[in-house]
Parts: C-alpha cells; sequence; structure tokens
C-alpha cells in the first residue's frame, strides 16, 4: 500500500459528460502528480502541484483542469468527455527532500467513455 | 520520435532464467534513472534509481546505464514468478523540486514457474 488513495476505481460515463477524480496524497506529502496511462501512449504526465499551487504541467487537454486543496487532496476534472479520454489516471505524491524520481502512486482510477 | 523508447514485448521467460529489459532514451539532459515495477490493476512503485552513468546492484536486480550510448537496462537474475509485472524505466533531469519523470511505455514480462 503506497498510502496514496484514490476514488472512484471505476467510472463509466458516456460522451460529453463530465468526471471528477480525487486522490489523497501520502501523509505529509506536499506534491500532487496527475498521469494518464493508456495501452498506446504509456504513462503521460498531466499536472503536478506542490502545497496548493500549480507546479508543472505536461500534457493536460484544455477539456482537463486540476486543483490541490488547504488538506492537500487533490482533484482532476475531465470535461467533455470524449472516447480517447478512456484510460487509466494515476495520482501520485513525492516527499519533499526525498529519492530524486521516488514517486509513490494510487491505485488508479479507471475511466471508460461510451 | 519519442523521448523514452521501451520493447513492449511481452517477454516470456522460464523461472530462474536471467531477463534483460531495455531501454533508449534521447534527451542528453537525463541524469536520474529509475525503474518502476507495475503490477496488473496496480500503481507503479519505484524498483531501483541510478544516477548517471554506471551499475547498481539491489539484490537480484542490477540497473545499468549507459550515457555515451542513450541506453538503460535492467538485469533480474534467478526470475521469479512473482516478477511477472510490467517494467517502466522512468529517466529524469532531476534538477529541480519537480519530479519530471518521463516514462516509456513498459515491457511487459512473464515469469512462468
Amino acid at each position: 500500500d503506497s498510502g496514496v488513495t484514490q476514488t472512484p476505481k471505476h467510472l463509466i460515463t458516456a460522451t460529453g459528460q463530465r468526471v471528477t477524480l480525487r486522490c489523497s496524497p501520502r501523509s505529509g506529502d506536499l506534491s500532487v502528480y496527475w498521469y494518464q496511462q493508456s495501452l498506446d501512449q504509456g504513462l503521460q504526465f498531466l499536472i503536478q502541484y506542490y502545497n496548493g499551487e500549480e507546479r508543472a504541467k505536461g500534457n493536460i487537454l484544455e477539456r482537463f483542469s486540476a486543483q490541490q486543496f488547504p488538506d492537500l487532496h487533490s482533484e482532476l476534472n475531465l470535461s467533455s468527455l470524449e472516447l480517447g479520454d478512456s484510460a487509466l489516471y494515476f495520482c501520485a505524491s513525492s516527499a519533499r527532500g526525498g529519492r530524486a524520481g521516488e514517486l509513490f502512486f494510487g491505485e488508479g482510477s479507471r475511466l471508460t467513455v461510451l | 520520435q519519442k523521448e523514452v523508447e521501451q520493447d513492449p514485448g511481452p517477454l516470456s521467460v522460464p523461472e530462474g532464467a536471467i531477463v534483460s529489459l531495455n531501454c533508449t532514451y534521447s534527451n542528453s539532459a537525463f541524469q536520474y534513472f529509475m525503474w518502476y515495477r507495475q503490477y496488473s490493476r496496480k500503481g507503479p512503485e519505484l524498483l531501483m534509481y541510478t544516477y548517471s552513468s554506471g551499475n547498481k546492484e539491489d539484490g537480484r536486480f542490477t540497473a545499468q546505464v549507459d550515457k555515451s550510448s542513450k541506453y538503460i537496462s535492467l538485469f533480474i537474475r534467478d526470475s521469479q514468478p512473482s516478477d511477472s509485472a510490467t517494467y517502466l524505466c522512468a529517466p529524469s533531469e532531476g534538477n529541480t523540486g519537480f519530479q519530471k519523470l518521463v516514462f516509456g511505455t513498459g515491457t511487459r514480462l512473464l515469469v512462468s514457474p
């Protein structure tokens, strides 16, 4: 158990809809990362937050947005969903001063868009 | 060209075999080289971490980095069925507080008893 909690584990929705994925980082971790994993693209970095502020952006679509709240949990909002958004969405956290490259991943939220 | 390339496999070996998993990368600024292991229906977990070129050994696992050829390897000795998983290489520039990892697509390993 990595200590990172993601909900929901599975989500099925229709095209055009909006969903929210939630992540609680490990206790004490200030950084939260969101990744998208699909079969053909692998793990793609979407966005990082550090202590409530956006720190870095990757290949995140304009239809997607995220935020980190004062209690450090984070939410990833996906809107105007398309079939191609079906993927596993992972949240990860890292410790300040931890080993370079060490991310602790949750078990993911599997999104299916029909 | 992708920044990190990995053969997707699957790679099937018998128990006890020596396994070699490889990645190539294009960004010469990468300095930290990670291997993550991902079991089915789970999130990736850090397996090995290497800085710059050279070898690092941890039990049955050895990570090797050749920066001159931009080639990363992970060797598993005496492979076990419990090693069956997807292995992702993830290099990083590592020079900021942001853990900017670039993941390969992963190689699926199957170790049969």
